[in-house]
């Protein structure tokens, strides 16, 4: 089964420092999201992108955050001067659609975000 | 707005015997529901949704989740736990009221512990 893959799975970042998180989507899918899992916490959306703009976005997605698409394949999460509470787990998820029937969205395995 | 609430943090069975983790939502229409289950270091996978239709639903791994209505509930169960079980389980909603939002709301997650 195709699945959503992410790297690095954890990354050690300075604070201040700006970070990359990339995520490969499922090949055929056309909405791609990222959400956020700081330790013992729920899951908390950030952001949604189609059609190479973001659709959705939550309170938490500053303007310390970016998403970009560069190159049809690779979807990624820039987090420009990266704060303490910045720590957490990062998933990627994607879906086929968004339509009224809703597809389910498939998650990657995440990348645990450490700042020090 | 749409949220969902798990009530309990933990819960524990004994390895053969049922299982049932709670959820509770509220939408201004009619709901999307789902359930996902993390193991340690993966991200979300998809068990199982309600979307129409017959008010029991069945999933992945024996799991089956009743779609209440008048409960405003979707309790996740299982006839037989089985150790392997153990893990994360995250209940999400989504309304289904035109103009609403796409994005699922994830509920804090109850970590079910089978015991052998």
């Amino acid at each position: 089964e195709p699945e959503v893959t992410q790297t690095p799975s954890h990354q050690v970042t300075q604070m201040g420092q700006e970070v990359i998180l990339r995520c490969v989507p499922i090949s055929n899918h056309l909405y791609f999201y990222w959400y956020r899992q700081i330790l013992g916490q729920k899951v908390e959306f950030l952001v949604s992108f189609y059609n190479n703009e973001i659709s959705e976005k939550s309170e938490i997605f500053d303007d310390q955050f970016s998403v970009e698409r560069p190159d049809g394949s690779n979807f990624t999460l820039k987090i420009r001067s990266t704060k303490l509470e910045d720590s957490a787990m990062y998933f990627c998820a994607s879906s086929l659609s968004r339509d009224r029937v809703s597809q389910p969205q498939h998650f990657g395995d995440g990348t645990r975000l450490s700042i020090l | 707005a749409q949220s969902v609430a798990q009530p309990e943090d933990q819960v524990n069975v004994a390895e053969g015997n049922p299982l049932t983790v709670k959820c509770t939502y509220s939408v201004s229409g009619n709901p999307y529901l789902f359930w996902y289950v993390q193991y340690p270091n993966r991200g979300l996978q998809f068990l199982l949704k309600y979307i129409t239709g017959d008010n029991l639903v069945k999933g992945s791994y024996g799991f089956e989740a009743e779609f209440n209505k008048s409960q405003t509930s979707f309790h996740l169960k299982k006839p037989s736990a089985l150790v392997s079980d153990s893990a994360l389980y995250f209940c999400a909603v989504r309304d289904s009221k035109s103009g609403g939002s796409y994005i699922p709301t994830f509920g804090r997650g109850t970590s079910l512990i089978v015991h052998p």
